[in-house]
């Protein structure tokens, strides 16, 4: 079975900061990986995936993520984060691309 | 444009009550799913539905029912044997390429 991990719960940054989310997962298999984000009271919109091939991986609003395979991680970063990036996120692995697995979100506070 | 539409956004019921929540998709997306979400627990998987008049129990599918009578359409049933049923609840499908959900905007069910 799979399960994903991500060990921060909450993370406060200032505004135009770095900032990286960790996800780490596990799994006997190969695996796809996926970073959703989640404002309130909405739906999961996908920020980025990873399939196959490069194992650094760029999505939307300035998110990238790079797949480790031999540390079973697949990290959630952006250079300089804005006030709007203030959301839930969600690290999900799939191994058939048919059933998802989540973990139990990071939720991302952007200090002006 | 396609999508996911859940419906109510918000829907309260009292204790003992059976309540259905609405799930439709105009994605021609074979395969659609029901999760539950709550806080600080990501989310968990109901049940879902690979093909029309077939569907499989998730990890919590104890005290809800579904059904698959036609492609664009997964509706939810919440019954009284759901113990703790206040939550949000989302809605999500999977197109032919596999490659990450579709969500819907969610359904914040409150119980009273």
């Amino acid at each position: 079975a799979q399960s994903v991990t991500q060990l921060d719960s909450q993370v406060p940054v200032f505004e135009e900061a770095p900032v990286e989310l960790r996800c780490n997962y596990s799994s006997s298999v190969s695996v796809y990986l996926f970073w959703y984000v989640q404002y309130p009271n909405q739906g999961l919109q996908l920020l980025l995936k990873y399939l196959s091939g490069s194992t650094l991986v760029k999505g939307i609003n300035g998110f990238e993520a790079e797949f480790n395979k031999s540390q079973t991680s697949f990290h959630l970063r952006k250079p300089s984060v804005h006030i709007s990036d203030t959301a839930e996120y969600f690290c999900a692995v799939s191994v058939t691309g048919n059933q998802f697995y989540f973990g139990t979100g990071t939720s991302l506070t952007v200090i002006p | 444009d396609g999508g996911i539409t859940q419906s109510p956004k918000y829907l309260f019921r009292k204790e003992g009550q059976n309540v259905t929540l609405s799930c439709e998709q105009n994605l021609n997306h074979d395969a659609m799913y029901w999760y539950r979400q709550d806080p600080g627990q990501g989310l968990r998987l109901i049940y879902y539905s690979q093909i029309v008049n077939d569907f499989q129990k998730g990890d919590i599918a104890e005290g809800y029912s579904v059904s698959r009578e036609k492609k664009e359409s997964f509706p939810l049933t919440v019954t009284s044997a759901q113990k703790n049923p206040t939550a949000f609840y989302l809605c999500a499908s999977i197109g032919p390429t596999r490659y990450g959900y579709t969500f819907g905007s969610g359904t914040r069910l409150t119980v009273v």
